[in-house]
């Protein structure tokens, strides 16, 4: 079972459109959760972090259920410049250091 | 601040040659690291460093060598490039801690004939 596990998508959505994304981890241990947005043959950025009690930034929604072991992202409103891959990322506290495991990302396509 | 560099921003390399990537940040992290990105993979971490003088492996390090002079720079050498080698690299830095963001570079886009 992979780390850290997305559905690749695309998911294909017109504008105005909700959109969410699921993301599922096998290490109960981990410590801390993020999406990070990487454009088309871009780096990746932060997008936001995962709190436990769930956290908004403007049309961006994060949600984290340590119980189930999934992180969600909702985009509500979504606009063509939302059109992206979308990381989840776990941190995993390994020996002196901090161990981030990458999905594979969800692409976003918003058409017109 | 430039954030982090990386050079070059493309390379093509024949099987056997050597050659390095640099990466280099500018906001005083402490903590920097490589990564390789394959389709369908993810990034996974080739080496990473807590600090100057202090490297470590990742996930995937073999063919590669890391070295941790100063905070600021923290090159990726390839020994004898192969063709599995072909791929996107990404260096990155942050702030040690737990829930503290990685910072990336621009990547090198590397492929080996």
């Amino acid at each position: 079972r992979k780390e850290v596990e997305q559905d690749p998508g695309p998911f294909n959505v017109p504008e105005g459109a909700t959109v969410a994304f699921n993301c599922t981890y096998s290490n109960s241990a981990s410590q801390s959760f993020f999406w990070y947005r990487q454009d088309c043959r871009k780096e990746p950025k932060l997008l936001m972090s995962v709190y436990s009690s769930g956290n908004e930034d403007g049309r961006f929604t994060a949600q984290l259920n340590r119980a189930s072991q999934y992180i969600s992202l909702l985009i509500r409103d979504s606009k063509l410049s939302d059109s992206a891959t979308y990381l989840c990322v776990v941190n995993e506290k390994a020996y002196n250091t901090d161990k981030l495991i990458f999905g594979t990302g969800t692409r976003l396509q918003v058409f017109p | 601040n430039a954030g982090v560099t990386q050079t070059p921003k493309f390379q093509v390399l024949k099987t056997g040659q050597s050659m390095t990537l640099q990466c280099a940040q500018d906001m005083n992290h402490e903590y920097m690291s490589w990564y390789r990105q394959d389709p369908g993979m993810g990034l996974r971490l080739i080496h990473y460093s807590v600090g100057a003088g202090i490297t470590d492996q990742g996930e995937v390090p073999n063919g590669y060598n890391v070295s941790r002079s100063t905070t600021e720079d923290f090159p990726l050498r390839l020994l004898s490039a192969a063709p599995s080698q072909t791929s996107v690299y990404f260096c990155a830095s942050q702030v040690r801690g737990v829930g503290n963001e990685q910072f990336f570079g621009p990547g090198t886009r590397l492929t080996v004939l």
